[in-house]
C-alpha cells in the first residue's frame, strides 16, 4: 500500500499477556519510528530505526518492551507481561530521510491496546 | 517529557471563522512541524516550518515561528465541519542524534 500500515487496529489483551504489534512502513523509508499515545495526549516518543538498526530506545518505558526491524522494513512492537498502564494507542511513523531533522514523517492509523 | 506546549488546550468556534493555535517550546530547534490528528486516526503532517523562517502558507494553513520567544502559531481560515480534528506541534531538534517532541495538541471542534 501507499501508506504506513499497522496491524492489529485493535487488540484487547489481559493483564499478564505479552503481545506484538505489527508497523509496515512505505516501501524504502529508511527511518521507522514507535510513539506511545494516552488518551488525551501527545505522541510519546519510544524507539528510532535507521534501516535495521535501532539507534535510540531511550523512550521505552520498561525492560518490557521490545522492539525489532530484523531487515529494516517490517518492524514490530512487543510488550511482555502487559499492564494496564501500557494501554494506550501505539503509533508507527516513518520517514525516507534518516534521523529526525527536516523531514515530515508518515503515520499509520496506530494499535490501540486496552489491558484489562 | 514534552517539549511542545499548545494553547489552548480546546478551542470551539464557528463554521466559517478562523482558528488560531499556539504552540510554545523551551529550546532551541532546526524546524517545528504542525501534525493534524482526527479522532482515532493517526496523524497527518500538515506544514513544516524551518528555523530560519518567519512565515509559511499552505492552502488556508498558515504558519508563523518566532524563535526569539520560542512560539509558533498556527492560523486556519474559513473553518470546515472536517477542520474538528486535535492539532500537535512538534519540535525537530538541532542534533541528529535527537527526536522530535509532540505537545499535548489542540483539540478543535467547529460548530455547525
Amino acid at each position: 500500500g501507499a501508506g504506513v500500515s499497522q496491524s492489529p487496529r485493535y487488540k484487547v489483551a489481559k493483564r499478564g499477556q505479552d503481545v506484538a504489534l505489527r508497523c509496515d512502513p512505505i516501501s524504502g523509508h529508511v527511518s521507522l519510528f514507535w510513539y506511545q499515545q494516552a488518551l488525551g495526549q501527545g505522541p510519546e516518543f519510544l524507539t528510532y530505526f535507521q534501516n535495521e538498526a535501532q539507534l535510540d530506545k531511550s523512550g521505552l518505558p520498561s525492560d518490557r518492551f521490545f522492539a525489532e526491524r530484523p531487515e529494516g522494513s517490517v518492524s514490530t512492537l512487543k510488550i511482555q507481561r502487559t499492564q494496564q498502564e501500557d494501554s494506550a494507542v501505539y503509533l508507527c511513523a516513518s520517514s525516507f530521510v534518516p534521523g529526525h531533522l527536516n523531514t515530515e514523517a508518515f503515520f499509520g492509523q496506530g494499535t490501540r491496546l486496552t489491558v484489562v | 517529557s514534552q517539549q511542545g506546549e499548545e494553547d489552548p488546550q480546546a478551542l470551539s468556534i464557528q463554521e466559517g471563522e478562523n482558528a488560531t493555535m499556539n504552540c510554545s517550546y523551551k529550546t532551541s530547534i532546526n524546524n517545528l512541524q504542525w501534525y493534524r490528528q482526527n479522532s482515532g486516526r493517526g496523524l497527518v503532517h500538515l506544514i513544516l516550518i524551518r528555523s530560519n523562517e518567519r512565515e509559511k502558507h499552505s492552502g488556508r494553513l498558515r504558519v508563523t515561528l518566532d524563535t526569539s520567544k520560542k512560539s509558533s502559531s498556527l492560523l486556519i481560515t474559513a473553518s470546515r465541519a472536517a477542520d474538528t480534528a486535535s492539532y500537535f506541534c512538534a519540535t525537530g531538534p538541532m542534533n541528529r542524534d535527537d527526536k522530535i517532541i509532540f505537545g499535548k495538541g489542540t483539540r478543535l471542534h467547529i460548530l455547525p
